[in-house]
């Protein structure tokens, strides 16, 4: 089983700041990462895939980058909305597994 | 709109069963890969198990495998999750997911509401 690790597990910034959260897998995952947010509530959104793919509707200002076993989220100009859990998520091997999360507190 | 509705959930004892299913609409059902994937309380994300498009290929989460048993039926647009000899552990908000693209394992990009599974005596 691949694992995912997120750091860090907490960021705390302020709106307009930049924040960069960190996925390493256990074992190159070449491009098939996603990222995911989470708010209490409500469903899983997708982000980000394959890496660097923008989902639909997803805004500019969310970008994904890396490969093998590094990958990143950055999320530039923060919002007040963008206060959430975020989820790496690989899909080369089963099972598919999830990181476990880094929690964005909007100051 | 592309729409994923889950039902089915609700409370249950330990080693009971439950069937949980999913409605989709707005994208043709039979194209896509789709998954069922768990939240428990206060607690990540974890992926549970997948059918391919045809329903010719089925994967499952380590800890649910022998246990639960995912299918379709596309002339419902449908997707099901028959979990068995259920345990306190599987409570969790339990949501179907749709890949990005048709075809292909991938990512989630459409969601159900979610449905709360509580398994407790």
């Amino acid at each position: 089983e691949i694992v995912l690790t997120q750091s860090p597990a907490t960021l705390s910034l302020s709106p307009g700041e930049r924040a960069t959260l960190s996925c390493r897998a256990s074992q190159s995952v070449t491009k098939y990462l996603a990222w995911y947010q989470l708010k209490a509530g409500q469903a899983p959104r997708l982000l980000i895939y394959d890496a660097f793919n923008r989902a639909t509707g997803i805004p500019a200002r969310f970008s994904g980058s890396g490969s093998g076993t590094d990958f990143t989220l950055a999320i530039s100009s923060l919002e007040p909305e963008d206060s959430a859990v975020y989820y790496c998520q690989q899909r080369i091997n089963w099972p598919y597994t999830f990181g476990q999360g880094t929690k964005l507190e909007i100051k | 709109e592309v729409q994923l509705v889950e039902s089915g959930g609700g409370l249950v004892q330990p080693g009971g069963s439950l069937r949980l299913s999913c409605v989709a609409s707005g994208f043709t059902f039979s194209s896509y890969w789709m998954s069922w994937v768990r939240q428990a309380p206060r607690r990540g994300l974890e992926w549970v198990a997948s059918i391919k498009h045809d329903g010719s290929e089925i994967q499952y989460g380590d800890s649910v495998k022998h246990r639960f048993t995912i299918y379709r039926d596309s002339a419902q647009n449908s997707l099901y999750l028959q979990m068995d000899s259920l345990r306190v552990e599987d409570t969790a908000i339990y949501y179907c997911a749709k890949v990005v693209i048709p075809f292909d394992t991938g990512a989630f990009d459409i969601w159900g509401q979610g449905t709360m599974v509580t398994v407790s005596s």
